[in-house]
């Protein structure tokens, strides 16, 4: 059974930096594709980032580009997210995802339950 | 990038169908046949519904079926129940030489 769990949430000053794990298990983690997509307290979804299963390539949006970055280890089947100058606007539920395949954009067909970063002073 | 454009909701009856659109540009939806869509209900994680286009993953039924013409993509949800009641997004790759995914801005389908 896929499972993937979240941690590392919680409340950050703007600013600030928080950096988010997700530790996935029930498949072969190396092989596929993982994400990050966000949703902000009543809106919809956001993509955030992607990795590609060897971690060889990475994907941002243009709103986190050059603030997160994600990474993973494959040798502890755990996939990151590092969130630096947090800005108010980053304020969401943080989804983990794994990708259908390996290339790195792929959809994302099993999610973790969330975790909340709250961005506030 | 933009947001892909979906309408913010859609209805039916059971036993019903429903088609819920997604509309891009040339540079996404259009360009690419990587067009997803997620079903979520309150308080729950996404679930994939369909992926590149119109393929279902294993598990969902196929009253879920995917197509697009040009830049619009669409969802038909044939045979409605009462548990198809829930918020749909779309999404899709986008890009040129920096490709990102984008999604849309969600649809909630009530089951009338």
């Amino acid at each position: 059974e896929v499972q993937l769990l979240e941690s590392g949430g919680g409340l950050a000053q703007p600013g600030g930096s928080l950096r988010l794990s997700c530790a996935a298990s029930g498949f072969t983690f190396s092989g596929f594709a993982m994400s990050w997509v966000r949703q902000a307290p009543g809106k919809g979804l956001e993509w955030v980032s992607a990795v590609s299963g060897s971690g060889g390539n990475t994907y941002y949006a243009d709103s986190v580009k050059g603030r997160f970055t994600i990474s993973r280890d494959n040798s502890k089947n755990t996939l990151y997210l590092q969130m630096n100058s947090l800005r108010a606007e980053d304020t969401a539920v943080y989804y983990c995802a794994k990708g259908y395949g390996d290339y790195g954009l792929s959809p994302c067909d099993y999610w973790g339950q969330g975790s909340l970063v709250t961005v506030s002073s | 990038q933009s947001a892909l454009t979906q309408p913010p909701s859609a209805s039916g009856s059971p036993g019903q169908s429903v088609t819920i659109s997604c509309t891009g540009a040339s540079s996404d939806v259009g360009g690419y046949n990587y067009v997803s869509w997620y079903q979520q209900h309150p308080g729950k994680a996404p679930k994939l519904m369909i992926y590149e286009v119109s393929k279902r993953p294993s598990g969902v039924p196929d009253r879920f079926s995917g197509s697009k013409s040009g830049n619009t993509a669409s969802l038909t949800v044939s045979g409605l129940q009462a548990e198809d009641e829930a918020d749909y997004y779309c999404s899709s790759y986008a890009g040129s030489n920096n490709f990102v995914v984008i999604f849309g801005g969600g649809t909630k389908l009530t089951v009338l």
